[in-house]
């Protein structure tokens, strides 16, 4: 059982090149969403997806793009990488969102990502 | 809107010592509580949760009471191990009214150290 997978694990870019992170799950969970990781500031959410066809932006959108055309993939596009953007990205996925359902978020290992 | 505070950390114990990592949230409504863990290069992974006031989450030895009076979510264990070092982000869920979807808020995480 794979669960979560992000891949790549680590990526440099150039200040203005794009790039997409991908993320695929095989748990058939309705749920997906990116979160970015930065030191002393906890999780925060990027864009999220309720199903496919469906998505939304979270805490902090500026700067990527998702989509959701399965239920399985659930990619994060940066359009023009900016040094703003070097983090630590991880996707989550849960059976269901749906409040109160309480449905535990299960991660991938995180994509280490640096602009330079 | 939604918070979470973790207490400060980072937190260095010896092993067999006793933990307890503060956290308190503010919400609206009536949210759930969790406890992440994120060991070395991995995602984060729930620990436990409690979904109501006086509600006690536990796994692995951890322990946390849902305090709605005190808005606190204290993690707790008794005598910590080596491998209990890693990172814990307390969260919630809040299932107040308004969109269908609840969307977890994290703290800034909480990095032990247990040294033998």
């Amino acid at each position: 059982n794979a669960g979560v997978t992000q891949t790549p694990k680590f990526q440099v870019l150039k200040t203005g090149q794009s790039m997409t992170l991908q993320c695929a799950q095989d748990m058939n969970h309705e749920y997906m969403s990116w979160y970015r990781q930065d030191p002393g500031m906890g999780l925060r959410l990027i864009h999220y997806s309720v199903g496919a066809g469906i998505t939304d932006q979270g805490e902090v959108p500026n700067g990527y793009n998702v989509s959701r055309s399965t239920t399985e993939d659930f990619p994060l596009r940066l359009l023009s990488a900016a040094p703003s953007q070097t983090s630590v990205y991880f996707c989550a996925s849960s059976y269901s969102a749906r409040r109160g359902d309480n449905s535990p978020l299960h991660f991938g290992n995180g994509t280490r990502l640096t602009v330079t | 809107g939604d918070s979470v505070t973790q207490m400060e950390g980072p937190v260095t114990l010896s092993e067999e010592a006793f933990l307890t990592i503060n956290c308190t949230y503010t919400a609206t409504g009536y949210p759930s509580l969790f406890w992440y863990v994120q060991y070395p290069g991995e995602g984060l992974q729930l620990l436990l949760k409690a979904t109501k006031a006086d509600d006690k989450g536990s796994n692995k030895g951890f322990e946390a009471t849902y305090r709605k009076e005190t808005t606190s979510f204290h993690l707790e264990k008794g005598s910590v191990q080596v491998s209990d070092s890693a990172v814990y982000f307390c969260a919630l869920s809040d299932n107040a009214g308004g969109t269908s979807y609840g969307k977890l808020t994290f703290g800034q995480g909480t990095i032990l150290t247990v040294h033998p």
